[in-house]
């Protein structure tokens, strides 16, 4: 699987949008992104993927470049429940096992 | 998004004590699971794909004489820490992968083990 670079950790005030990034420079044509979070002491929760076009769910919206070397993920109104450690995977279609990096930390700030 | 559990959610265990986590998938049978180990301020690390009716497969440095996994049924993978040790203490998560949503991994709540 690709490898991903994200920042470790990254501040938002509460109420504003959170952009996540992350770079997957040496993506295959058939790996997906995926995005996934984690709350402190808690499994890890699904948001969203997708392939190349951009995509949109009642969590987030996921935005990759036309390259699909890089994508964001935009979390609209952030919350203080938002708070976790963001995780950027990417993963190729029908492939089974899910590489963790290191994530960001998403701290939301009141 | 598919429903996973794990019970228990933490368990403390005496070092040399065996001690078995359960992961069930609620609403949908799940004939591929998958098992990972997180410590404390690291990442979720893979350690094995549980595959109902077959034999599981490990991941590179984990050893399957000390996690035993049993996929008994299309709905419930076990992990058994043998002999636990206090370097055993960690967070173990399951996970399915939902036959709605592509080859989405949905993921259980956890379980932390404790060796003392």
């Amino acid at each position: 699987d690709a490898k991903t670079t994200q920042p470790p950790s990254m501040d938002c005030a509460e109420g504003r949008a959170a952009n996540l990034p992350c770079n997957h420079s040496t993506i295959s044509g058939n790996e997906y992104v995926y995005w996934y979070r984690q709350i402190h002491s808690q499994g890890p929760q699904y948001i969203i993927h997708g392939l190349k076009n951009n995509e949109t769910n009642e969590m987030a919206s996921l935005i990759i470049t036309e390259d699909r070397k890089s994508s964001t993920l935009i979390l609209p109104h952030a919350t203080l429940r938002d708070t976790a450690v963001y995780y950027c995977i990417v993963r190729a279609q029908g492939a089974q096992k899910l590489v963790f990096g290191q994530g960001t930390r998403l701290t939301i700030n009141p | 998004g598919a429903v996973v559990s794990q019970h228990p959610s933490w368990v403390i265990c005496k070092s040399g004590t065996s001690v078995k986590i359960e992961c069930r998938s609620l609403d949908f049978q799940a004939t591929t699971m998958f098992w990972y180990r997180q410590f404390p301020k690291q990442s979720l690390m893979l350690m094995a794909t549980s595959n109902e009716g077959s034999k599981a497969t490990y991941e590179q440095g984990v050893e399957k004489d000390k996690f035993l996994i049993n996929h008994a049924s299309l709905t419930l993978s076990t992990l058994t820490v043998t002999s636990a040790h206090p370097e055993d203490s960690s967070f173990y998560i399951c996970s399915t992968v939902s036959p709605w949503g592509g080859d989405t991994q949905y993921f259980g709540p956890g379980t932390r083990l404790t060796v003392l």
